[in-house]
């Protein structure tokens, strides 16, 4: 079956640690897409890729970095710079001409 | 003034009855308009999307779209307590592939 699998489902960072989060789809989607998830906040645009090798920072992308070397693939790393990193990630993709995202199952991240 | 508001509840109903979610956005470029479930701990999932005023229904679900007023709503009938969720509204802009969501309203459909 098609999906997106994010892994993993939870990840506990110490202070001043860089972690990555991962990303994968069979979907054969062009686009994808980073968000982070808040109570009371909704989803924000962390950072989107439309095509291999090309990606475009979002609404809060400041303390993360993403690569896209494979369409099939999206990791986020969230660094030391984001001092506040304990969300819930969820990875997005979509076929570039299209509506319509399908969701990950989403990656909880804590700070300890 | 956020660009899409939505009520987070939560809301309770019991079993069978008509449920109501609504969402007001600001920007009258908005095109097309979604509205996805998510259980708890989970990732969203699509249930309707529209790009036109007026009505789309799907099973138990109707997506309203009043872009005179700018406001949205998903009506489900014969609410189940698997419907048990929270539902957020999305709309963007034709050209772009960045949605703004509402926060989300938590239902709870009582057995």
């Amino acid at each position: 079956d098609g999906g997106i699998t994010q892994s993993p489902k939870y990840l506990f960072r110490k202070e001043g640690q860089n972690v990555t989060l991962s990303c994968e789809q069979n979907l054969n989607h062009d686009a994808m897409y980073w968000y982070r998830q808040d109570p009371g906040q909704g989803l924000r645009l962390i950072y989107y890729s439309q095509i291999v090798n090309d990606f475009q920072k979002g609404d809060i992308a400041e303390g993360y970095s993403v690569s896209r070397e494979k369409k099939e693939s999206f990791p986020l790393t969230v660094t030391s710079a984001q001092k506040n990193p304990t969300a819930f990630y969820l990875c997005a993709s979509s076929k570039v001409a299209t509506y319509g995202y399908t969701f990950g199952s989403g990656t909880r991240l804590t700070v300890v | 003034q956020k660009e899409v508001e939505q009520d987070p509840g939560p809301l309770s109903v019991p079993e069978g009855a008509i449920v109501s979610l609504n969402c007001t956005y600001s920007n009258s470029a908005f095109q097309y308009f979604m509205w996805y479930r998510q259980y708890s701990r989970k990732g969203p999932e699509l249930l309707m999307y529209t790009y036109s005023s007026g009505n789309k229904e799907d099973g138990r679900f109707t997506a309203q779209v009043d872009k005179s007023s700018k406001y949205i709503s998903l009506f489900i009938r014969d609410s189940q307590p698997s419907d048990s969720a929270t539902y957020l509204c999305a709309i963007v802009t034709s050209g772009t592939y960045k949605y703004i969501f509402g926060t989300g309203t938590r239902l709870k459909v009582l057995a």
